[in-house]
């Protein structure tokens, strides 16, 4: 069955990076693609980025354009989500779902368990 | 970007009943809608996609319809599960999310 095992919690301090995995399992990985999407306490659930795991093309929000990087280890099927320079705002919890890989508009139909970031001094 | 809003942000309905949800988009989205199903602690679901496809496995109380900006998702004869916070996406133009509908008791 589907499966998306992300890596666990992280506290981190404003400024700096942290960097979540999303390892997939049961289905062919390189048919599919997979998008990113957080959750800040109390708020809507927030579009990331994309990235396809048959060619590696990514696409990534406006508001987080320079911050997030996407990549990927198809030898591990395991996914990464890269974000830098952290601020207190982006305390939430991030998920990784698994999507088509032709488009980053697209829906997610299976989703990891989240991972808690919390940025605080 | 494209807006999502969602209404009533919060619906108390009783076991049994019907609940009926509504999503609007700030421009058209064709049928490029989609909703999940989220309870405390827990990743979204999916349930429709492409406006009114139900996903695999998700039980035929649950119905999407509408195109361009107005979207709906009923949930016929509520069950205790059914109690969560309801998100459409659309994915027309990127991603963005609404805003959630919790339905309570």
């Amino acid at each position: 069955q589907v499966h998306l095992a992300q890596s666990g919690a992280e506290l981190k301090k404003p400024g700096a990076s942290v960097k979540v995995a999303c390892k997939a399992s049961g289905y062919n990985f390189q048919f599919f693609g997979i998008t990113w999407v957080r959750q800040a306490p109390g708020q809507r659930l927030e579009w990331m980025g994309w990235i396809s795991a048959e060619n590696g093309d990514t696409n990534y929000a406006q508001g987080f354009q320079g911050r997030v990087t996407l990549t990927m280890d198809t030898s591990t099927t395991t996914t990464y989500m890269e974000l830098r320079s952290l601020r207190s705002d982006d305390t939430a919890v991030y998920y990784c779902a698994r999507s088509f890989s032709g488009s980053a508009k697209y829906y997610g139909d299976f989703w990891g368990q989240g991972t808690l970031v919390t940025v605080s001094s | 970007e494209i807006v999502m809003t969602q209404s009533p942000a919060t619906l108390s309905v009783s076991p049994g009943e019907r609940a009926t949800l509504s999503c609007r988009a700030s421009q058209s989205v064709n049928r490029n809608l989609a909703w999940f199903q989220q309870t405390p602690g827990q990743s979204p679901r999916l349930l429709i996609y492409g406006a009114s496809i139900r996903a695999a496995g998700i039980s035929a109380r649950f119905s999407g319809s509408g195109s361009g900006t107005e979207f709906t998702l009923t949930i016929s004869s509520l069950q205790s599960e059914d109690f969560a916070v309801y998100y459409c996406q659309q994915y027309n133009d990127w991603v963005t999310f609404g805003g959630g509908t919790k339905v309570e008791i």
